[in-house]
């Protein structure tokens, strides 16, 4: 069964700083989804990252996947309370009987301070 | 315009009830798709749909019965509620199948059993 697992969980932040989340699993996958949810709100996708060495960048965030490593990370660039939220990253299962699944880490708690 | 709605988005009642969630979402997408996110933040998916057609059925008790009347729309039935189904459940959809999967997240429906 795959497993998505994040680090840090929390991660408190002053603005201007740079910080990258991790997301590591377990089994094969070329499919990788980072989205960001504020409180009490919905899931909004950030990247969608579809093949190994895969790179994206919008405003202070970059993502990038490496499948050999199974490891998928966001960086963040000169921190801004604006981007305080929960992170996650969600992986989809490309094959045997959990095709088409998609299965999220933890989330990453992000709090941005002056 | 709302790409994927949901409705109610908050949803009170006692235990032992049977309550429903719609999902209704206008992007033309084949796949939707219902998770539910507990109090510590986890997304796990519960069904998947594809054109009318349930091909994601993950452990969830069958008090849970996820009914799809064309492909725009998934409601979840909850029979018999218990207080460990309080949660913010997701309706989400996608386009092209797997082979991309992005999916778009409703606005959730907090569901508490008292």
């Amino acid at each position: 069964e795959l497993k998505v697992e994040q680090n840090p969980l929390f991660l408190s932040m002053q603005e201007g700083k740079n910080y990258t989340i991790y997301c590591n699993y377990s089994t094969t996958s070329d499919r990788l989804y980072w989205y960001r949810q504020d409180p009490g709100k919905s899931l909004e996708s950030l990247f969608v990252l579809l093949s190994n060495g895969a790179v994206k960048q919008e405003g202070r965030l970059m993502a990038s996947l490496d499948t050999k490593a199974r490891l998928s990370t966001l960086h963040i660039t000169a921190a801004v309370h604006d981007l305080s939220a929960t992170y996650f990253c969600a992986v989809l299962s490309t094959g045997g009987t959990s095709y088409g699944k998609l299965t999220f880490g933890q989330g990453t708690i992000l709090t941005v301070h002056p | 315009d709302t790409a994927v709605s949901q409705t109610p988005k908050y949803l009170v009642t006692q235990m032992g009830n049977d309550k429903s969630i719609k999902c209704e979402q206008n992007l033309g997408h084949d796949t939707m798709y219902w998770y539910k996110q507990d109090s510590k933040k986890f997304l796990k998916i519960m069904f998947s749909y594809n054109n009318k057609e349930l091909i994601i059925n993950e452990t969830v008790p069958n008090r849970f019965s996820p009914k799809s009347p064309d492909k725009a729309h998934l409601n979840l039935h909850i029979n018999s509620l218990e207080l460990g189904d309080s949660a913010v459940y997701f309706c989400a959809s996608s386009p092209q199948g797997f082979s991309y999967n992005e999916q778009f997240f409703g606005p959730g429906t907090r569901l508490t059993v008292l």
